[in-house]
């Protein structure tokens, strides 16, 4: 199984902050990982597919990055609307989430 | 417009057999490239991915979990199924089903069906 480590679990930033989450991948997972927002009581929501492609609808301050094992989601200038638990999801092999990073606001 | 939605039994009691159901629209099951899958999370916890199914009918389960768990899908009634079989205290969550493109991502969700497993 490939096991998927975000890091840091948890992340205080201020509105405009520039926010780095990272997501580990146990073993080369070929850019096949996708991240999503999941807000208090809301289904989980695509936000970057395929590495670095950004869901319609997404603002652009959203980006994603990162090849082999090591991938990002980068927020270019946080929002409070941000305030959320983000998840990397790896589909390469027997598709795995990772445990999740929760943005709050300092 | 691209809606999925989840019902299922709500409270089930250990050993027996969870059975789920994602009636959606928007796409077709037939579609090439078109996919359901189903994820689960339990409460205040992390995202657990279950099973895939392909306009195909080529089925993926989760390794840990593949001696329990049968997906299945209804093309003419836009329907796809999870059903987990000795369902334990620990299968208690919300179901999510999502529409996949091959391979992935899961660009649309249901709002989750809570099912908890008690005595």
């Amino acid at each position: 199984d490939i096991q998927m480590t975000q890091s840091p679990s948890v992340l205080s930033a201020s509105v405009g902050d520039r926010v780095t989450l990272s997501c580990k991948a146990s073993q080369n997972i070929n850019k096949n990982l996708d991240w999503y927002q999941q807000k208090l009581g809301e289904a989980p929501k695509l936000l970057i597919y395929f590495t670095n492609n950004l869901q319609t609808g997404i603002p652009s301050r959203f980006s994603g990055s990162g090849s082999g094992t090591d991938y990002t989601l980068t927020i270019s200038s946080l929002q409070p609307e941000d305030v959320a638990t983000y998840f990397c999801f790896q589909y390469n092999s027997g598709p795995t989430f990772g445990g999740g990073t929760k943005l709050e606001l300092k | 417009q691209v809606t999925l939605k989840e019902s299922g039994p709500g409270i089930l009691q250990p050993s027996q057999t969870l059975s789920l159901t994602c009636t959606f629209s928007g796409f077709s099951l037939s579609t090439y490239g078109m996919g359901v899958g189903w994820i689960r999370q339990p409460s205040g916890k992390g995202l657990e991915w279950l099973a895939n199914i392909w306009w195909d009918d080529d089925k993926y389960y989760n390794p840990s979990l593949k001696n329990r768990l049968t997906i299945s899908k209804d093309t003419s009634n836009n329907q796809a199924f999870l059903k987990i079989t000795n369902v334990d205290t620990a299968d208690t969550a919300t179901y999510y089903c999502a529409r996949v493109n091959y391979p992935g991502p899961f660009a649309y969700w249901g709002q989750g069906t809570l099912v908890t497993v008690s005595s």
